[in-house]
């Protein structure tokens, strides 16, 4: 069984300052990790994703990810936050080929205080 | 364009009734899904078709009936519906089914009165 866990219900940081949403998982097998942000009324929009090379992948609005398979993390942050990032943040993840089923994390909170 | 295409966005409906929710994705893909998405905003995976075959079918009521009539759209029928029904229903598609992204729907609340 495959799993994520978002250990943080809701993550707050200044306009500015550099933000970490963190994201560990369990698979077997390779895992394939995604993220997402959901704003409020709104569907899920893909933001990065891991699949093998580089551990730091890098995604859309400033959003980066770093893996780290000894530790099962897959970490998103910013340098720099802006107010218009406040949203839910899902991390998810797939085992490795042949797997359909991509499993959610129970998602961030994140607040940006202008 | 929109890529993956749920209606309606809004359904409010009696205890009791049967609904359905339609999906339609224009991106080419593969496989399509369904997830819900309860109160405290925790996803569930509920269905996943590939090329029209049922893949992932998940603990869910048999109330719950997905129908693929084509690649591109993946219906979601309920019936007998009931309270704990009420969620927002997200329809979601991708190319491979595994290495890719998904992208999703804008999601169909539903709230059964």
């Amino acid at each position: 069984a495959q799993s994520v866990a978002q250990p943080e219900d809701q993550v707050k940081v200044a306009e500015g300052n550099p933000l970490t949403v963190k994201c560990t998982y369990s698979v077997s097998g390779n895992p394939y990790l995604f993220w997402y942000v959901q704003y409020p009324n709104r569907g899920l929009q893909f933001l990065l994703k891991y699949i093998t090379g580089d551990n730091l992948v890098k995604g859309s609005y400033g959003f980066e990810a770093e893996f780290n398979k000894s530790q099962t993390s897959f970490h998103l942050k910013k340098p720099s936050a802006l107010v218009s990032d406040s949203a839910l943040y899902f991390c998810a993840v797939r085992s490795g080929a042949g797997s359909y089923q991509l499993t959610f994390g129970k998602g961030t909170k994140l607040s940006v205080i202008p | 364009d929109t890529a993956v295409s749920q209606t309606p966005k809004y359904l409010v409906t009696q205890m009791g009734n049967d609904k359905s929710i339609k999906c339609e994705q224009n991106l080419g893909h593969d496989t399509m899904y369904w997830y819900k998405q309860d109160s405290k905003k925790f996803l569930k995976i509920m269905f996943s078709y590939n090329n029209k075959e049922l893949i992932i079918n998940e603990t869910v009521p048999n109330r719950f009936s997905p129908k693929s009539p084509d690649k591109a759209h993946l219906n979601l029928h309920i019936n007998s519906l009931e309270l704990g029904d009420s969620a927002v229903y997200f329809c979601a598609s991708s190319q491979d089914g595994w290495n890719t992204e998904a992208f999703f729907g804008q999601g169909t609340r539903l709230t059964v009165v």
